[in-house]
């Protein structure tokens, strides 16, 4: 059955404090990985990972991928207030549809 | 651009009334469209994929005779809770792709569904 697992599920830290997220999976057909961000509405997507090894960044945020341990971590430095939100992980298939793992839930303390 | 809208963004009703949700790619013609549920805190599940023109296809355990999802045109998909309950109360998602098999989902700002 294909999974999609994050951890940890949920993590508080403090402005500036670096967090890393973790999306492991298994999945059939895999494609690509996204990362999303949530907060009180839809996702919103971050980053799309196809290949291994290639670091994606978009300011203080930064994400890759393993496709042979079948991970791929998030992370974010210097962490602000307005990166508090429900981070998710989701696999793409061959066929387009998306499998959301359950959400690593980062709240940053002021 | 790629902008999917959503209406109503939020709806209360009565146990038993059905429910329309409609889901619009704006600047962009939509061949595929993604239905999701989200329950509080818990990740978003995807009840159903829809092809312009052709029955949509549902996951497991999802009924389809309860959630009827309409794809008429490149541009809008009707999603429909028939006879809803309150356990039916969700935030309901919809995305959509600009081509057959695209890697991309492009989200509509979702739907909260509440029933009294």
């Amino acid at each position: 059955e294909d999974k999609v697992v994050q951890s940890p599920l949920s993590l508080v830290v403090h402005e500036g404090d670096t967090v890393t997220l973790n999306c492991s999976y298994e999945v059939t057909n895999f494609r690509s990985l996204l990362w999303y961000k949530q907060e009180k509405k839809a996702p919103t997507f971050l980053f799309m990972l196809t290949s291994s090894g290639i670091e994606k960044k978009s300011g203080r945020l930064s994400s890759i991928l393993d496709k042979k341990e079948l991970f791929s971590i998030l992370n974010i430095t210097a962490t602000q207030t307005g990166d508090s939100a429900v981070y998710l992980c989701a696999t793409d298939d061959s066929w387009g549809k998306l499998q959301f793992g359950a959400g690593t839930q980062v709240v940053v303390t002021p | 651009g790629a902008v999917v809208s959503q209406h109503p963004s939020w709806v209360i009703c009565k146990s038993g009334t059905s429910v329309k949700i409609e889901c619009r790619s704006l600047d962009f013609q939509a061949t595929t469209m993604f239905w999701y549920r989200q329950f509080p805190k818990q990740s978003l599940m995807l009840m159903a994929t829809s092809n312009e023109g052709s029955k949509a296809t549902y996951e497991q355990g999802v009924e389809k005779d309860k959630f009827l999802i309409n794809h008429a045109s490149l541009t809008l998909s009707t999603l429909t809770v028939t006879s809803a309950h309150p356990e039916d109360s969700s935030f309901y998602i919809c995305s959509a792709t600009k081509g057959a098999y695209q890697e991309t989902q492009y989200f509509g700002p979702g739907t909260r569904l509440l029933v009294l």
